[in-house]
Parts: C-alpha cells; structure tokens; sequence
C-alpha cells in the first residue's frame, strides 16, 4: 500500500528555517517524480516544488533560492528545506506522488504538515 | 504560466442532481494534460480525472471528464452526500504546474 507521511512542520519566526520530512511507504521514491504543494489556511492549492527521478528539480518563482527539494533514496524519504520563511509561506505543505515517474498528475498525497510563520 | 480559471465558484444543487464544473486554460493545454482533484474538509486531495478524461483508480463512473485545448468539464452525473467537496483542475503538462482556484459544490 503506498503511503506518504509529512513532518517537520511547526512554528517559526519569519526569516527562520524548517525541514520537512516525507516518509514514503509501497513504491521507491527515486523512481518517482515527487513534489511539495502547498495550501494556505481556507486557501487552494498551489504547486510549490519538483524533484524528478532523474534529479532534476524546479521550484515556483515565489520560492526559488529559499527553499530546496531533495531525497534520501537510503530511507525512500523526500525532504524540503525551507530558509528565508515568510509569513506568506504560511500553509498546510503536502508532498504527493506523481503518477508516472516523468511527472503525470499526483495519484498519492500524504496528510500535510502545517508550517506557521510567525513572530 | 498557464492560468486555470474554474467556475463557477460555488454550486449550490440537491442530492441527485446533475453538477456540472468548468476549468478554463489560458493557453492550449498539451496532450489534455488536466487532472481533477476532490478535497474534503481536512483531508487530501484525491485524484479523480487525468487525461481530462479518464478515471483514476477507484473512482465511481459517475464522475466524467471531458475536453481538449483550453475548455474543460468535470460531470457528476447524480449528487451522492459524500460527492459535497471542493474541486480543483489542475494541468500538468507544462511547468510549473498549476491549479484552478477551486469550485464549491455545497448542498443547496
């Protein structure tokens, strides 16, 4: 069964830092192209960051240089380091799955992990 | 960056009845790259359409996509209780990805 469980989440003042942590369960996530969407409180959804199985990742311009998507494919876990936070970073974070591993629409998502902003 | 425009921003409709939601591209979405997604209060999303037409796994025949280019539809042919949710469009063949900004579908 494929499973996607976030964490890392918390408050922290603006200007702060945060690792977020996805463990995967049921599939290999360096064979996966596997992304970070985000949710604002009563917001939608908005597509934060990639990382492809070849490695390639990209980022929304609204994060590029911030923050920065990698996987640990020892422990099937992606991670998103997050620098420079802003109280518009904000949000519920998700990773999910891509359906096929050049990308496809996101099949599995995990439950979130809220990250607030703060002073 | 494509702009996926959805509409309307909330349905209000019964039990049984037909509900009908539109996603608007900006520009030619290649390969009807456009997902549908459902989410619930203080859940997932859940994947429901890709391909702009076709089922994702688990998903009842009464959710039906259909278009090409720039203009498509996501249909629930007859409301059931559990189908009352936020849906969202979301392209994937160009990046970055995008989402429409959600459609409400509320019990009337």
């Amino acid at each position: 069964e494929v499973q996607l469980v976030e964490s890392g989440g918390g408050l922290v003042q603006p200007g702060g830092s945060l690792r977020l942590s996805c463990a995967a369960s049921g599939f290999t996530v360096s064979s996966n192209y596997m992304s970070w969407v985000r949710q604002a409180p009563g917001k939608g959804l908005e597509w934060v960051s990639v990382i492809y199985n070849d490695g390639r990742t990209y980022y929304a311009d609204f994060v590029k240089g911030r923050f920065t998507i990698s996987r640990d494919n020892s422990k099937n876990t992606l991670y998103f380091q997050m620098n420079g936070l802003r109280a518009e970073d904000t949000a519920l974070y998700y990773c999910a799955r891509g359906r096929s591993s050049s990308g496809g629409p996101f099949d599995y998502w995990g439950q979130g992990t809220l990250v607030t902003v703060s002073s | 960056e494509i702009v996926l425009t959805q509409s309307p921003g909330t349905l209000s409709l019964s039990p049984g009845e037909r509900a009908t939601l539109s996603c608007r591209a900006s520009q030619n979405i290649s390969r009807s790259y456009l997902a549908w997604y459902q989410q619930k209060p203080g859940q997932a999303p859940r994947l429901l359409i890709y391909g702009a037409s076709s089922r994702a796994t688990g998903i009842p025949d009464r959710f039906s996509g259909s278009g090409s280019g720039t203009d498509f539809t996501l249909t629930i042919s007859r409301l059931e209780s559990e189908d009352f949710a936020v849906y969202y469009c979301q392209q994937y063949g160009n990046s970055p990805r995008t989402f429409g900004q959600g459609t409400k579908v509320e019990i009337k």
